[in-house]
């Protein structure tokens, strides 16, 4: 089976300008969650999805900061406009229903901002 | 905000030793999951503890959740190469369906 999928895996962007991460959950699973990761900070979650709903973005760090789940299996987290501390590796996992505490994470977006 | 704090940071041992790692927190715990990441990669669940005193066992690593489910342990035997990585600790509430997680303990393994 195909784990969680995450793309790009690498971007690089000058100040200023709109990023778009992308995500797409495992089948079946209806939980997601939104994480960055940097080396001060550790692995901070961002916000969290359930059944395609918003549940709780109380981790967004400003309104530069959006996420969508237009359908179970695609998500995307943007920032626009972007800034060099935004710089981070960004995670996207997924959980089966009644089972949220065991997270499963995509290999990560390694985001830049010059 | 529950706070994980787990030590020591960094660990570097020679093939064939033991090691153990720890994961401590002020907060109450209804699960705590222990998570490996290797560079480049995601973090990958290694085992839930969910009962205070639970003791799980995965090959050669060993994991205790505290009696108070407030901390927990991770006891690696023989350790390997491969077992080189960054073990991250999350704690999980029940009714926010959220993690928190610890900045890891970052073990080298050397040949």
């Amino acid at each position: 089976d195909a784990g969680v999928i995450q793309s790009p895996r690498h971007e690089v962007t000058e100040m200023g300008q709109e990023v778009t991460l992308r995500c797409k959950p495992i089948s079946g699973h209806n939980s997601l969650f939104w994480y960055r990761q940097t080396m001060m900070r550790g692995l901070e979650l961002l916000i969290y999805f359930n059944n395609n709903v918003p549940i709780d973005d109380s981790g967004m760090p400003e309104d530069r900061f959006s996420a969508k789940m237009p359908n179970a299996s695609f998500s995307t987290l943007k920032i626009q406009p972007s800034e060099p501390r935004d710089s981070a590796v960004y995670f996207c996992a997924s959980t089966q229903s009644g089972r949220w505490y065991e997270q499963y994470f995509g290999p990560g977006t390694r985001l830049t901002v010059t | 905000t529950q706070l994980l704090e787990q030590s020591p940071q960094f660990l570097s041992i020679q093939e064939g030793e033991n090691l153990t790692v720890y994961c401590n927190s002020s907060s109450v715990f209804s699960s705590l999951q222990w998570y490996r990441q290797e560079p480049g990669e995601g973090p990958v669940l290694l085992v839930t503890v969910v009962t205070g005193g639970e003791v799980k066992k995965l090959k050669r690593l060993t994991f205790q959740f505290g009696d108070a489910r407030k901390d927990s342990s991770l006891h690696i035997t023989a350790a390997q190469p491969g077992d080189t990585g960054l073990y991250l600790c999350a704690g999980g509430e029940e009714g926010n369906n959220r993690l928190a997680f610890g900045k890891g303990n970052q073990v080298v393994v050397i040949p």
